[in-house]
């Protein structure tokens, strides 16, 4: 049980474009959803805290124009990247909590971005 | 200072020894604490978490706790080359709901 998905798995664009990433929980109802972003050699970095139905809550520094969520069920939540740049290159990884345990995150496999 | 602070490495150590990876945080109100493996190019997996001041055994793995020192550690018993990895040190912050903070990590490498 508690499995998270996240599609695509690899994705390669082009600067200027935008990407969209699924992540889903497969067999639990997600209250929550976390989007992280972990460069190269480098931790996870928390970039929003997503729950249903409302908006998302962005941690300081990340730009909420450029980083478009949207959770929009209890089993899906989106990360869209827009106007991507190589900067923006990335290891994007989800997390999903049915409740309000810490001890209750369940992280998806991660989706890896590159920017042309 | 950083919220959690890791020790980034590398750690080597013999396969078949004691691996002791550390980890020390700053919001003394921190309730729980976790660790997480992760392999490279992979996400996450969670080994233990503890909540409370002392030890909490899980197999070849042991959580430490002291929360006066801010401080806990995994020891890794019997270390195997397939525990090579990147261990990451994750804290509940106090007053951060089920929101976790990630220490930099500590990659392990466990030679034959």
């Amino acid at each position: 049980g508690a499995v998270v998905s996240q599609h695509p798995s690899r994705v390669i664009c082009k600067s200027g474009t935008s990407v969209k990433i699924e992540c889903r929980s497969l067999d639990f109802q997600a209250t929550t959803m976390f989007w992280y972003r972990q460069f190269p050699k480098k931790s996870l970095m928390l970039m929003a805290t997503s729950n249903e139905g409302s908006k998302a809550t962005y941690e300081q520094g990340v730009e909420k124009d450029k980083f478009l969520i949207n959770h929009a069920s209890l089993t899906l939540s989106t990360l869209t990247v827009t106007s991507a740049h190589p900067e923006d290159s990335s290891f994007y990884i989800c997390s999903a909590a049915p409740g309000t345990n810490a001890d209750e995150q369940y992280f998806g496999p991660g989706t890896r971005l590159t920017v042309t | 200072q950083k919220e959690v602070e890791q020790n980034s490495g590398p750690l080597s150590v013999p396969e078949g020894a004691i691996a002791s990876l550390n980890c020390t945080y700053s919001d003394r109100g921190s309730q729980s604490f976790f660790w997480y493996r992760q392999y490279s190019g992979k996400s996450p997996e969670l080994i233990m978490f503890i909540y409370s001041n002392g030890d909490k055994e899980d197999g070849r793995f042991t959580a430490q706790l002291n929360k006066a020192s801010q401080y806990v550690s995994l020891l890794i018993r019997d270390s195997q080359p397939s525990d090579s990895a990147t261990y990451l040190c994750a804290v509940n912050l106090n007053n951060a709901g089920n929101m976790l903070t990630f220490g930099g990590g500590t990659r392990l490498m466990v030679k034959p």
